[in-house]
């Protein structure tokens, strides 16, 4: 069964400040590669999607995460966040090649933006 | 479009109490899923429809969990008898097809308090 590691649960950050988040799946198959964002009282959203194609994918807000297939990774990075980044990250993967394609989540990390 | 619709929001119930849960997803949206998420943990998938059938219920605690979408639109999740562990918020999700590469989107969630 596949599985999503998120190794950072909480990262306390000075806006302005580069982000980098940790993302690690367990699946030898291939995969859809998802990143959501969840801001305070509100739902989750898409944050960014890799499907195929350019491993470097990017997303709204100035995100964008790299798929690194040796390493089972897709970290997501923001090279100056800002206060309003503020919010839990949620990393989540399912497969492509089976007929079962829920999402399976990470554990989340939370991000706290200083301003 | 119209989102995700959840309710109720908030329930509080006393332990051994039964509880339902009513999702109604984007029109059109043929699949539809129902996770729990735990505070602190990422959602973890308790059942997935195709429209009205069960496409995966691996994860559901059928001794007290029970789900349906009899028509294929709108969902319903019960809980009977309720136990402590399962105060969490149980979020729905719909996407337009059955592809790993449709992306979910979700309600507001309904967060379950069991004392």
């Amino acid at each position: 069964a596949q599985s999503v590691s998120q190794h950072n649960h909480h990262v306390i950050l000075s806006e302005a400040a580069s982000l980098e988040l940790g993302c690690n799946y367990s699946y030898g198959g291939t995969v859809n590669l998802f990143w959501y964002v969840q801001y305070p009282g509100q739902h989750l959203q898409l944050l960014l999607k890799y499907f195929s194609g350019d491993p470097l994918v990017k997303g709204i807000k100035g995100f964008e995460a790299e798929f690194i297939k040796s390493k089972f990774s897709f970290n997501l990075r923001k090279p100056s966040v800002q206060w309003s980044d503020t919010a839990e990250y949620f990393c989540a993967v399912n497969t492509a090649d089976t007929g079962r394609r829920a999402l399976t989540f990470g554990s989340g990390t939370r991000l706290q933006v200083q301003p | 479009e119209a989102g995700v619709a959840q309710s109720p929001r908030y329930k509080i119930i006393e332990k051994r109490q039964s509880v339902a849960f009513w999702c109604n997803p984007i029109s059109g949206h043929a699949t539809l899923y129902w996770y729990q998420q735990i505070l602190g943990q990422g959602p973890k998938l308790l059942i997935q429809f195709q429209n009205n059938g069960v496409v995966d219920d691996s994860q559901l605690p059928k001794d007290r969990f029970s789900a349906e979408r009899l028509k294929g639109v709108d969902s319903t999740l019960k809980i009977q008898p309720a136990k402590l562990e399962d105060s969490a918020v149980y979020l729905c999700a719909s996407k337009l097809g059955s592809s790993g590469a449709n992306v979910l989107t979700f309600g507001a969630g309904s967060r379950l308090t069991v004392l």
